[in-house]
């Protein structure tokens, strides 16, 4: 079985300051690992993914991550925000063998950019 | 290439109705998920089909069921509804899980109000 942690339900953060938004998982078997935005009334729409290589992964929209097996984080940032990035953000995990790819989501960091 | 649809965006349905959801997916992408959304529970995954068949499902009861057709589109039944079956409801499709180019994409949802 798989879970995910997002540490922090809200982050307020100023505009163009920096932001981290934390994510750790749980698995027994090796994962895929992805952020997800989600803007109001809208679906979920892909920032970044990290399916094998470079522990250190660029998205969309000046995003990035890096995946530390060793504390089994998958943490997000950005070195300076917008208000456009307000936004609840979703971290999630899949499985790597086929059969095995539901994603198992956070539950979820709502990012408030302070003008 | 036209995204992820789903119909209808919104409904409005009374305690004991069934429902019906319907869900396309990209041109080409075999495998649709669903998952639903509530302030409470979060993301939580429903079932998987791939090639009409289903693969996967989450811990949800029997009222929850669904199907896939030949063209991949996907339909998802509740029957007997609840009021706490409101929710927004998700649909996913995605290729073959192996390779770089893996991830699931999201349609905007189905709003199910259930009053």
């Amino acid at each position: 079985a798989q879970s995910v942690t997002q540490l922090d339900s809200q982050v307020p953060v100023f505009e163009e300051a920096p932001v981290e938004l934390r994510c750790n998982y749980s698995s027994s078997v090796s994962v895929y690992l992805f952020w997800y935005v989600q803007y109001p009334n809208q679906g979920l729409q892909l920032l970044l993914k990290y399916l094998s290589g470079s522990t250190l992964v660029k998205g969309i929209n000046g995003f990035e991550a890096e995946f530390n097996k060793s504390q089994t984080s998958f943490h997000l940032r950005k070195p300076s925000v917008h208000i456009s990035d307000t936004a609840e953000y979703f971290c999630a995990v899949s499985g790597t063998n086929f059969g095995n790819e539901k994603l198992t989501f956070g539950t979820g960091t709502r990012l408030t950019i302070i003008p | 290439k036209a995204g992820v649809t789903q119909t209808p965006r919104y409904l409005i349905k009374t305690r004991g109705q069934q429902v019906t959801l319907s869900c396309s997916p990209i041109s080409g992408h075999r495998s649709v998920s669903w998952y639903q959304q509530t302030p409470g529970q979060g993301l939580q995954f429903l079932f998987e089909y791939f090639s009409e068949t289903q693969r996967n499902k989450g811990n949800f009861p029997g009222r929850f069921s669904g199907r896939q057709f030949s063209n991949s589109r996907s339909e998802m039944n509740v029957s007997t509804l609840e009021l706490g079956d409101s929710a927004l409801y998700l649909c996913a499709s995605s290729t073959l899980l192996a390779g770089p180019s893996y991830e699931q994409y999201f349609g905007p949802g189905t709003r199910l109000t259930v009053t």
